[in-house]
């Protein structure tokens, strides 16, 4: 499977900035998504990351709050907007290489607000 | 939405015991996931699971999809103490859509 990295791997932020998650594949792959991951919770899906076009969001999250970017097959960043205490959780990205194939995950940004 | 009851939430063994979890469902799935987390580290995938009744194993793991496809449960033989963590069942429909159970942690006492 694909190599994900993430960057940074953890951070700590004040609360009303923002901050910009990265997720580089060491090859092309068909799908990409990001995951948030609460303290001691599941992983919940923030949206699929669409190459060329917007993304999609599952509900309860929207584009002004978690702006997604996906330029090509190997990339993709997802920024979290207007930081509160709230936002702080592990924030995974995933690809999948096909459809109905297991996805595979980064180690995640560990993010903390203040 | 659909929704996956993951069992145990916590599973505390000592090493050497065999250990069951299990994951169950309203809805069925086409493919079943079992993934493993370590601190600090994203989940990593143990078994995936793709056609109802097949039952596969990976070294001291053994995992089936259950023959309603609403099903799945994990075993791990022998226990060791880096078997600690949290394992989760992920379940996929058609497509790319992954739905994941809360998670059993998992203590080994040596």
């Amino acid at each position: 499977s694909a190599v994900i990295s993430q960057k940074p791997s953890r951070d700590i932020c004040q609360r009303g900035t923002s901050l910009t998650i990265q997720c580089q594949v060491d090859s092309q792959v068909t799908m990409m998504f990001w995951y948030r991951q609460q303290p001691g919770q599941s992983l919940t899906l923030i949206a699929t990351a669409n190459q060329g076009s917007e993304a999609t969001y599952e509900s309860g999250f929207v584009i002004d709050k978690f702006p997604i970017s996906r330029p090509n097959l190997t990339f993709s960043t997802l920024t979290v907007s207007n930081m509160s205490p709230e936002d702080s959780s592990i924030y995974l990205c995933s690809t999948q290489e096909h459809s109905n194939q297991p996805q595979h995950f980064g180690d995640g940004t560990r993010l903390s607000i203040l | 939405g659909q929704q996956l009851n993951q069992s145990p939430q916590s599973m505390f063994i000592q090493e050497g015991e065999d250990v069951s979890m299990n994951c169950t469902s309203s809805s069925i799935f086409n493919t079943w996931l079992w993934y493993k987390q370590d601190p600090g580290e994203g989940p990593v995938l143990l078994i995936a699971l793709y056609k109802a009744g097949e039952l596969t194993s990976n070294g001291r793991l053994t995992a089936q999809f259950g023959i309603t496809r609403k099903d799945s449960f994990l075993n791990i033989s022998a226990s060791i103490p880096s078997d600690v963590g949290i394992y989760f069942c992920a379940g996929l429909t058609s497509g790319s859509r992954l739905t994941f159970g809360e998670g059993t942690q998992l203590t080994v006492n040596p």
